[in-house]
């Protein structure tokens, strides 16, 4: 089955505290990214990567980190979260951005809280 | 800036009623428009799209048009059924990135 899928789905973390969420695809899409959810603010882009080891930021990348080392997997790091950074996390991936009629698929999410 | 919103929070409908979402975009120069669809608990799943050639496109239950004179999107869901339930979001397919309103939710009751 095509899929995106996120880990963990749930995390519940300390200010500081390092932390990894993994993303990965298997539809062999060279276009990812990823976005975070808050009430009000709709969906916002973190990071994207148009290819292996090709990263931008996108319009919220304050305190996150990024790699796409393999083609499949585009983890996102926060090196020291902080409570601003509790949200909603998606990850998406596509076979190219930017074109009408590429349908981009997303993840099922991360819920991230930061106390 | 550009800039992708939404008229209205929260829309409530009857079953079997015809639904209006509407969507106000800014960027003038956007030439591809999406609707998704979030079910609660899940990420956003595509519904349809249009060019910005187009006035009006359809599919299963939903049609989307488009006002370019405005810059006014809307989805109409014929026949809206409690499955139908869920935050509906435009979004703009601008150069490398989705660029999403606020979303609306629609709440179907029986």
């Amino acid at each position: 089955e095509a899929q995106v899928t996120q880990n963990p789905r749930y995390l519940i973390t300390v200010t500081g505290k390092k932390l990894t969420v993994t993303c990965s695809q298997n539809m062999n899409h060279e276009y990812m990214s990823w976005y975070r959810q808050d009430p009000g603010l709709g969906l916002r882009q973190i990071y994207y990567s148009m290819n292996v080891e090709v990263t931008d930021k996108g319009d919220v990348p304050e305190g996150y980190k990024v790699s796409r080392k393999e083609k499949r997997n585009f983890p996102l790091i926060l090196e020291s979260p902080s409570p601003n950074q509790t949200s909603l996390y998606f990850c998406a991936s596509s076979p190219s951005p930017g074109l009408a009629g590429v349908e981009q698929f997303f993840g099922p999410g991360t819920r991230l809280t930061v106390l | 800036g550009e800039s992708v919103g939404l008229h209205l929070p929260t829309l409530s409908v009857q079953e079997g009623d015809n639904s209006i979402i509407n969507c106000a975009y800014s960027n003038s120069a956007s030439d591809y428009f999406i609707w998704y669809k979030q079910e609660s608990g899940k990420g956003p799943q595509f519904i349809i799209d249009i060019r910005s050639n187009m006035d009006k496109r359809q599919g299963q239950r939903v049609t989307v048009l488009l006002n370019k004179t405005v810059k006014h999107l809307s989805l109409q869901i014929a026949a809206t059924q409690p499955g139908d339930s869920a935050v509906y979001f435009c979004a703009e397919n601008g150069f490398q990135k989705l660029v999403f309103g606020t979303g609306t939710r629609l709440l179907v009751s029986p």
